[in-house]
């Protein structure tokens, strides 16, 4: 069965300063992976996606993330963070069309 | 369209009363999940319905858990009796099964404490 390991539970960084929230999974067959977002009294939103073809992949937002198969990684990152971008973020894979699973999730805190 | 509503919003209870968690899945889908949030566990699946019929229970953690889907636009989750341990944010999401896996769109979830 799949799994997805999110490393870091909390994540403070300054505003404008660059950022990576790890993700790594663990599965015996291809998989889909995913980044959503969740901000505060919300539920989660897509926030991006590798399917196929490219490794990396990008957001509207300024985020992205690179697939690594051999490290079974899927990191995210973003060069200048925002006040606005504090919030959870969860990594999930899913193996073809099974459901979603979720890492526990890392909290960014973006600090004035 | 309202997206997916979930009620009550919170809901604060003692040991042993009975809770019921609803949701309104959007109009069209015809996968619903719910999920358990924690801060020791994260977000964990408890159980999905296709077509209104439950697909897969394994997640849901004991017979107190119960989960009904009547009709496409309505699912309730229920746990009877209620214990301090089940408090946690319980999300239902829905899609539609032709489209996209990631395309799955949550309700606001419902804060739940048990006292």
């Amino acid at each position: 069965a799949q799994s997805v390991t999110q490393l870091d539970s909390q994540v403070p960084v300054f505003e404008e300063a660059p950022v990576e929230l790890r993700c790594n999974y663990s599965s015996s067959v291809s998989v889909y992976l995913f980044w959503y977002v969740q901000y505060p009294n919300q539920g989660l939103q897509l926030l991006l996606k590798y399917l196929s073809g490219s490794t990396l992949v990008e957001s509207i937002n300024g985020f992205e993330a690179e697939f690594n198969k051999s490290q079974t990684s899927f990191h995210l990152r973003k060069p200048s963070v925002h006040i606005s971008d504090t919030a959870e973020y969860f990594c999930a894979v899913s193996e073809r069309n099974t459901p979603l699973v979720f890492g526990k999730g890392t909290r960014l805190s973006v600090i004035a | 369209d309202a997206g997916v509503i979930q009620s009550p919003r919170h809901e604060v209870t003692e040991m042993g009363q009975e809770v019921t968690l609803r949701c309104k899945p959007i109009s069209g889908h015809n996968s619903l999940f719910w999920y358990r949030q924690t801060m020791m566990r994260g977000l964990e699946l408890l159980i999905y319905f296709n077509n209104n019929v439950p697909i897969d229970d394994s997640g849901m953690p004991e017979d107190r858990f119960s989960a009904k889907m009547p009709n496409a636009s309505f699912s309730t989750l229920k746990i009877q009796p209620s214990e301090p341990r089940d408090s946690a944010v319980y999300f239902c999401a829905s899609r539609d099964t032709g489209a996209g896996v990631e395309k799955l769109f949550f309700g606001s979830g419902t804060q739940l404490s048990v006292l």
